[in-house]
């Protein structure tokens, strides 16, 4: 069966740091990924998706990255953060090729001080 | 494009009692529904889904929904609900753009179940 890891679980980092957080996927080949930012009350706002290593899309300009160093890992980086990049990150992956439906990570909550 | 509009923020209900949670989409092409639940600072899980077939769809945990093609309607029902389906509800389309797969998700219900 399939499994989707993220780490860390949570994270607190000043403003003006460097961002890393990882997601990978288990038991499937070829999935496309997706990461969503979640801010209190605001719903999910998808930031970026990959249909493949090195096929991103980034949906919402900001001061954050995505990269796919391998087929089932999908990283999302920031240079330097803001307050404003404070929520709860979720990585989730779906089986393409027509089917939709999409399955979460437990999430990354960052909070940015 | 495609939207979706989830019309109550919150819903508090007691322990046993019906729940309804109204999820309404805008579209002009066929869409597939999905409902997915979040308990507190959790990753999000797959209720149900509508791809095609009978518009009843049957789900986890009891839950089911009605597509409804007329009213663009894909509401969240069920008959008798515990205490430990207090979460956040999210209803999802299908967005068919330029072959992207991806989803619009609904800015959530919070179900809140008293005893």
């Amino acid at each position: 069966s399939q499994t989707i890891h993220q780490w860390p679980a949570t994270l607190v980092q000043p403003v003006g740091s460097p961002l890393s957080l990882e997601c990978t996927v288990e038991g499937t080949s070829n999935p496309n990924l997706y990461w969503y930012r979640q801010a209190a009350g605001r719903g999910l706002q998808l930031l970026f998706y990959s249909i493949g290593i090195d096929q991103i899309s980034s949906e919402v300009p900001q001061n954050l990255s995505a990269s796919r160093p391998q087929d089932r890992q999908f990283i999302l980086s920031s240079k330097k953060l803001l307050l404003s990049d404070s929520g709860f990150y979720l990585c989730a992956w779906s089986l393409g090729l027509g089917v939709y439906e999409q399955y979460f990570g437990p999430g990354t909550r960052l909070t940015v001080t | 494009a495609q939207s979706v509009t989830q019309l109550d923020s919150q819903v508090p209900v007691f322990e046993e009692a019906p729940v309804e949670l109204r999820c309404n989409y805008s579209s002009s092409v066929s869409v597939y529904l999905f409902w997915y639940v979040q308990y507190p600072n959790q990753g999000l899980q797959l209720l149900l889904k509508y791809l095609s077939g009978s518009t009843l769809v049957k789900g986890i945990n009891g839950f089911e929904a009605e597509f409804n093609k007329s009213q663009t309607s894909f509401h969240l029902r069920k008959p008798s609900v515990h205490i430990s389906d207090t979460a956040e509800y999210f209803c999802a389309v299908t967005l068919t753009q330029g072959g992207s797969e991806k989803l619009v998700f609904g800015k959530g219900t919070k179900l809140t179940v008293n005893p």
